[in-house]
């Protein structure tokens, strides 16, 4: 099974801030990474795919790179709407796909 | 627009069991792998269980030890997941996810989610 260790845990940016999350994976998963934003109460919402790729109607403030083992979210210019936590995921191999534990990204 | 209406949740005693359903609008339900993705209070997101398209092959996660069944109703739109010999560690918001076009276990849909609690 491939785990993913995200970090930081807790992330606190000012809005307007540029925030950087970071995935790593324990053995290779290609370009075969997804990151979702999960706020409370709500269903996650899928934002990047194919480690690079923008999902459907998301932001050009997201953006993802990375491949191999090391995966990066960046988010430009946070606004109010961006305070959530972010997962990401591996879908290399699998069964099991997995998930990292998720960082919090809160306001400053 | 997909929509992905859940139920069959709900508060349960251990060594219960439960359905949970999903019903998919606004896309071909058929033509799509759909999942299961579970949140344990506190907790992060963990993948559960995959039911393909083409012919229903399923996958499931290791932790579950035989008693979760995944399964799909192309002619009802509706996808299941049966839990058997619930335990305190099954509770959790359940969530029905769909697969993309190309990547079954990439999930651009999601249902609002299910919660599953599960005491004496």
């Amino acid at each position: 099974e491939t785990v993913l260790t995200q970090s930081p845990v807790t992330l606190s940016v000012s809005p307007g801030e540029r925030a950087t999350l970071s995935c790593r994976a324990s053995q290779s998963v290609s370009s075969h990474l997804a990151w979702y934003q999960h706020k409370p109460g709500q269903a996650p919402r899928l934002l990047i795919y194919d480690s690079s790729t923008r999902a459907t109607g998301i932001s050009h403030r997201f953006s993802g790179s990375g491949s191999g083992t090391d995966f990066t979210l960046t988010i430009s210019s946070l606004q109010s709407e961006d305070f959530a936590v972010y997962y990401c995921q591996q879908y290399n191999q699998w069964p099991p796909s997995t998930f990292g534990q998720g960082t919090r990204v809160e306001i400053k | 627009e997909v929509q992905l209406l859940q139920s069959g949740g709900g508060l349960v005693q251990p060594g219960e069991s439960l359905r949970l359903s999903c019903t998919a609008s606004g896309f071909t339900f058929s033509l799509y792998s759909m999942s299961w993705v579970r949140q344990i209070p506190g907790k992060g997101l963990e993948w559960v269980a995959l039911i393909s398209a083409s012919d229903h092959s399923t996958y499931y996660a290791d932790f579950l030890e035989g008693r979760f069944t995944i399964s799909r109703d192309n002619s009802r739109d509706t996808l299941y997941l049966q839990i058997n010999s619930l335990r305190a560690e099954d509770t959790a918001t359940y969530y029905c996810v769909k697969g993309t076009p190309t990547l079954d276990m990439v999930f651009a849909s999601w249902g609002l989610g299910t919660p599953v609690a599960v005491s004496a």
